[in-house]
């Protein structure tokens, strides 16, 4: 059974990036997308982006100029960047399997942004 | 708003059963697979329904999922105050190229 975990910093300055670390266990990250997907408190999710393990990524459009995602395969993790942040980034921010079907999600890790 | 639409409440009694409708366009729903996931108070997204209308191991044969031109739809029968909760479906946009979702249905068990 394939279980991730979100891990980083919970509050971030505004103007800073917000970096996010997600840590695959019970299985390979190769041969897999993965995604990072966020929820503003009492909001709908909204779809960060995606990256295969060869590297490949797509963004969302909306987010596209600010958000970086890269993987680590020796470590099973992939990492999530955003850069220039404001409060409108304030969210619970998961990590989950899949590129358009996410079938395994991490448990989401709330992410501040404030002064 | 959302490109995806979706009631934001529908209700029902125990033992009945409910419709969660999602409706986009061509770009969407329309010429893509659609999911459907459930969350639980305080809990991240769980997967119920994938390619319209497959159902992973272990989600019981309650949940079903049908689509018909730009519209989804979500069924759930024999409810049970367990099923309450929020709602999303989720399909790709080919016009956008982004993964959309819709702004969630909050199930009430009544």
């Amino acid at each position: 059974q394939v279980q991730l975990q979100e891990s980083g910093p919970g509050l971030v300055k505004p103007s800073e990036t917000l970096s996010l670390t997600c840590t695959v266990s019970g299985g390979s990250i190769s041969n897999y997308y993965w995604s990072w997907i966020r929820q503003p408190p009492g909001k709908a999710l909204e779809w960060i982006g995606y990256i295969y393990y060869s590297g490949t990524t797509k963004y969302n459009p909306s987010l596209k100029s600010r958000v970086t995602i890269t993987v680590d395969t020796s470590k099973n993790q992939f990492t999530l960047n955003l850069r220039s942040v404001t409060a409108a980034d304030t969210a619970v921010y998961y990590c989950a399997k899949g590129s358009y079907t996410e079938d395994y999600w991490g448990q989401g890790t709330l992410a501040t942004v404030s002064s | 708003q959302s490109v995806l639409t979706q009631p934001p409440s529908v209700s029902a009694a125990p033992g009945q059963k409910v419709s969660i409708s999602c409706s986009g366009s061509s770009s969407n729903i329309g010429n893509n697979y659609v999911s459907w996931y459930q969350q639980l108070p305080g809990t991240a997204p769980k997967l119920l329904i994938y390619d319209d209308n497959k159902r992973p191991s272990g989600i019981p044969d309650r949940f079903s999922g049908s689509k018909s031109g730009t519209s989804a739809t979500l069924g759930i029968t024999g409810l049970q105050t367990g099923d309450e909760a929020d709602y999303y479906c989720g399909t790709w946009d080919s016009s956008l190229s982004a993964l959309l979702f819709g702004g969630g249905t909050k199930l009430t068990v009544l």
